[in-house]
């Protein structure tokens, strides 16, 4: 089992939608979380940390489950600029730990 | 936000050289850098931790006589790779940590071996 996984995608949506990506992690002992941008051939970019309380920045909403070792990002009113991979990292100590990746393709 | 160069960023060599990519924290000092490597459509994964002033911890299954990494300074760290083949041939990506635990990335350096 790897120790980051996310769904799969990629993800196809129009411009205005609502889109939803899960992440579970199996290490217990992890104690951040976040989610990362990255755009093609270029570094990833911290999106937004992910808290157990959830944590909202404009039309990103992140939420943490530590119980189910679930993390997940939502992201609403899609904008084709919103195009791009985003990564569920998860740190326990000064090891991070990427998942594969979901894309995301906005329409307009 | 804090600034990470790498250089070179783009970098072509023959099979067989050897060649360094240095990371630098530009505006915070780094104890802890991390060495990551991209393959085309994959996700980061990482392959060296490098502590300033100790030898890296390297990740299972990366060789760290081919990896060569070195933190001599809280600013700078570098990776040479040794040797290099095709396969060698990556998007490698290295981020420096701003104390307690901020991550940052630098731009990446695409090593194509021929």
């Amino acid at each position: 089992r790897k120790e980051v996984e996310q769904d799969p995608g990629p993800f196809n949506v129009p411009e205005g939608a609502t889109v939803a990506f899960n992440c579970t992690y199996s290490n217990s002992a992890s104690q951040s979380f976040f989610w990362y941008r990255q755009d093609c051939r270029k570094e990833p970019k911290l999106l937004m940390s992910v808290y157990s309380s959830g944590n909202e920045d404009g039309r990103f909403t992140a939420q943490l489950n530590r119980a189910s070792q679930y993390i997940s990002l939502l992201i609403r009113d899609s904008k084709l600029s919103d195009s791009a991979t985003y990564l569920c990292v998860v740190s326990g100590g000064f090891k991070t730990i990427f998942g594969a990746g979901t894309r995301l393709f906005v329409k307009a | 936000g804090a600034v990470v160069s790498q250089h070179p960023s783009r970098v072509i060599c023959k099979s067989g050289t050897s060649v360094k990519i240095e990371c630098r924290s530009l505006d915070f000092q780094a104890t802890t850098m991390f060495w990551y490597r991209q393959f085309p459509k994959q996700s980061l994964m990482l392959m060296a931790t490098s502590n300033e002033g100790s030898k890296a911890t390297y990740e299972q299954g990366v060789e760290k006589d081919k990896f060569l990494i070195n933190h001599a300074s809280l600013t700078l760290s570098t990776l040479t790779v040794t040797s290099a083949h095709p396969e060698d041939s990556s998007f490698y990506i290295c981020s420096a940590v701003r104390d307690p635990y901020e991550q940052y990335f630098g731009p990446g350096t695409r090593l194509t071996v021929t």
